[in-house]
């Protein structure tokens, strides 16, 4: 089975401060995912990564940064902590599509429940 | 852009009722199609893929359709179970956006006992 890790179940910060959120996967995938989810508003996506050291806006990549200098870690950077930045993040991998198909799933971790005060 | 909707927001049924969550995506050049199952507080578990090209997936009580033309898909739930219970989120992946998936909303399914 697939194993997508978020370091952490529940973080807790100051504004201001600069935070960092990790995701490992361990299937050697070579897309991975950032997501926000609020309730009204669904998922929306921050950022991804199509593989090593690539990286791509998404929806609402204001205020935010990403690392991914190896492939099973992708990491996501508040860079100046805001509390409109409180919510549950959540990361997601998926392998490349192989040929002639587009069947492959994003699988996601247990997501990141981050409160900024 | 792409737009998911899903309908209704809420449903409460008895256990052991079979079941229909409805999909609906406004642009119908997709890849595939997946449901997702969310429980409180935690991430989202994959339960079914559909590609483009197919009508139908099964595993276990649940099936899923497509039907690309019309922009809709459903998941349907066999003898429904209080375990059951939970968020169920569809996403598709637009043929103009890569890799990206569109969420809808969700459906928060609670099976009585």
């Amino acid at each position: 089975d697939v194993k997508v890790t978020q370091s952490s179940r529940y973080l807790v910060k100051r504004t201001g401060e600069k935070v960092f959120l990790e995701c490992v996967q361990d299937m050697d995938h070579e897309n991975m995912f950032w997501y926000r989810q609020d309730p009204g508003l669904g998922l929306r996506l921050i950022y991804f990564s199509y593989d090593v050291k690539m990286k791509e806006k998404g929806d609402i990549p204001e205020g935010y940064s990403v690392s991914r200098e190896k492939k099973e870690r992708f990491s996501l950077i508040l860079e100046s902590a805001s509390t409109n930045q409180t919510s549950m993040y959540l990361c997601a991998s998926r392998r490349l599509d192989r040929a002639g198909g587009s069947n492959q799933p994003q699988h996601f971790g247990d997501g990141t429940r981050l409160s900024i005060l | 852009k792409q737009e998911v909707t899903q309908i209704p927001a809420a449903l409460s049924v008895p256990e052991g009722e079979n079941l229909v969550l409805n999909c609906s995506f406004t642009d119908s050049a997709i890849y595939n199609l997946q449901w997702f199952r969310q429980d409180p507080g935690k991430g989202l578990t994959s339960l079914l893929l559909i590609q483009s090209s197919q009508r139908e997936q099964t595993s276990g009580r649940l099936n899923a359709s497509l039907d690309k033309s019309s922009g809709r898909s459903t998941l349907y739930i066999a003898a429904s179970q209080p375990g059951d219970s939970a968020t169920y989120l569809c996403a598709v992946r637009a043929e103009t956006s890569g890799s990206r998936l569109t969420f809808g909303e969700g459906t928060q399914l609670t099976v009585n006992p």
